[in-house]
């Protein structure tokens, strides 16, 4: 079935550093939309990209959907303590699996002040 | 409301209980999500409803699972004869959209330990 991984599984950072996620489907995606859980909440939604090649930006967040369409990034440049939790992506196939939203194990991001 | 409201918070349920877990989703949205997220992984699809229909059931670990939504709104998930492999958290969503097209709005969860 169709699997969506995510590396690195932690990272750790110095406040200012930039930060990268990395984000592989085995599958062709229809769209990709990522999310951020703070340590003891919920998944909270942050952008989808639905184009090949799609470039979006948030502040100091970058997302990028790749060409084929089977992968993405995160990146946040110069990062805060704000930043801390864990970075999910989701990836979904609208002719495959019915189009149900598949997530990956997340990235940790810990942010030393 | 303004988000989708998770009850319980927390559930304790002896081996063997039956539990049911409740789910509020946004007013207007169609889709309704049910995902369990095991500690320190990413939420894993469980079922999915469009109004009232389930539309989706093929993430439901055994025939102990069983979720509603009878009236496109509310909806509960029950799991009969619970076991310590049960312990997680439920979330629940809803989005606007149907499928994946739109982002998720995720409840709180409830966090299920079953001893």
């Amino acid at each position: 079935g169709q699997q969506v991984m995510q590396i690195p599984q932690y990272q750790h950072v110095q406040e200012g550093e930039d930060f990268t996620t990395y984000c592989n489907s085995s599958t062709t995606l229809s769209n990709i939309q990522w999310y951020k859980q703070r340590p003891g909440g919920h998944p909270v939604f942050l952008i989808q990209l639905v184009k090949s090649g799609e470039v979006k930006k948030q502040k100091r967040l970058t997302f990028q959907f790749g060409e084929a369409k089977k992968n993405s990034s995160l990146h946040i440049t110069a990062t805060q303590t704000t930043d801390v939790g864990t970075y999910f992506c989701a990836g979904s196939n609208y002719g495959g699996s019915q189009g149900n939203l598949i997530f990956g194990k997340g990235t940790k991001l810990s942010v030393k002040p | 409301g303004a988000g989708v409201s998770q009850s319980p918070r927390y559930k304790v349920a002896k081996r063997g209980q039956d539990v049911a877990l409740r789910c509020d989703p946004i007013s207007g949205h169609v889709s309704l999500f049910w995902y369990q997220q095991a500690l320190g992984q990413g939420p894993e699809f469980l079922t999915y409803f469009q109004n009232e229909a389930q539309l989706d059931k093929s993430g439901l670990p055994s025939d102990r699972f069983f979720a509603e939504r009878p009236e496109g709104s509310v909806s509960t998930l029950k799991i009969q004869r619970t076991q310590q492999e049960d312990s997680a958290v439920y979330l629940c969503a809803s989005s606007f959209g149907v499928r994946g097209n739109y982002g998720y709005t995720f409840g709180s969860g409830t966090r299920l330990t079953v001893v």
